[in-house]
């Protein structure tokens, strides 16, 4: 049982490159969220999905697209990057059916950086 | 719009203290409150996830309360350990599926 992966770990782009960022968990749960994490910020929700093809706007969405074609992955894309959007981003998955089950797992993390 | 306040920032206490760790929000109308551990350069772990019509969670040498209606939330480590030392976040959920509102963290050191 892995839990939360992410790929990749660390990843430097130029400004005005793509990438995506892939999660997956093997925990069979429903939800799926981005967050970003800044020095002085804390972490805020980029994106989220609460089942298979479903996605949702969070706090910040702007300028990242996401996909959740299978249960177990949720992407998350930069279609252009910019130096804002340098971050450590995680990605969390819960079961999130009330109580215990809202508990989120954190991935490690990917350290973005965009010069 | 909800926001989470933390105090203090970071803290620093020799091996062995008990301590109390503080976290306030500005809108009641919470699901539950979590709080999470983060050690430097990894991902979170989750700790104890209270909901909002608990008063408190305990977890081995930890303990945390809610008290909804003032907003506010306390974490209390017991016998504190060098290897208690990371950044504890604690964080909230509203209502619907929204994610977490998350507060900026108290960095903890612990003495040996």
């Amino acid at each position: 049982n892995a839990g939360v992966t992410q790929t990749p770990k660390f990843r430097v782009l130029k400004t005005g490159q793509s990438m995506t960022l892939l999660c997956a968990q093997d925990m069979n749960h429903e939800y799926m969220y981005w967050y970003r994490q800044d020095p002085g910020m804390g972490l805020r929700l980029i994106h989220y999905s609460v089942g298979e093809g479903t996605t949702a706007k969070g706090e910040v969405p702007d300028g990242y697209n996401v996909s959740r074609l299978k249960k177990q992955n949720f992407l998350l894309g930069l279609e252009s990057a910019a130096p804002s959007q340098t971050s450590v981003y995680f990605c969390a998955s819960s079961f999130s059916r009330g109580g215990l089950t809202d508990t989120q797992y954190f991935g490690p993390g990917t350290r973005l950086t965009v010069l | 719009k909800q926001e989470v306040t933390q105090i203090p920032a970071a803290l620093s206490v020799p091996e062995g203290e008990n301590l109390v760790l503080n976290c306030s929000f500005t809108d009641s109308a919470i699901y539950n409150l979590q709080w999470f551990r983060q050690d430097p350069g990894k991902g979170l772990t989750s700790l104890l996830l209270i909901q909002s019509s608990q008063r408190e969670q305990t977890s081995g040498r930890l303990n945390a309360s809610l008290d909804k209606s003032s907003g506010r939330s306390t974490l209390y480590i017991a016998a504190s350990q060098p290897g208690d030392s990371a950044t504890y976040l604690c964080a909230v959920k509203g209502g619907g599926a929204d994610g977490l509102t998350f507060g900026k963290g108290t960095h903890l050191i612990i003495q040996p």
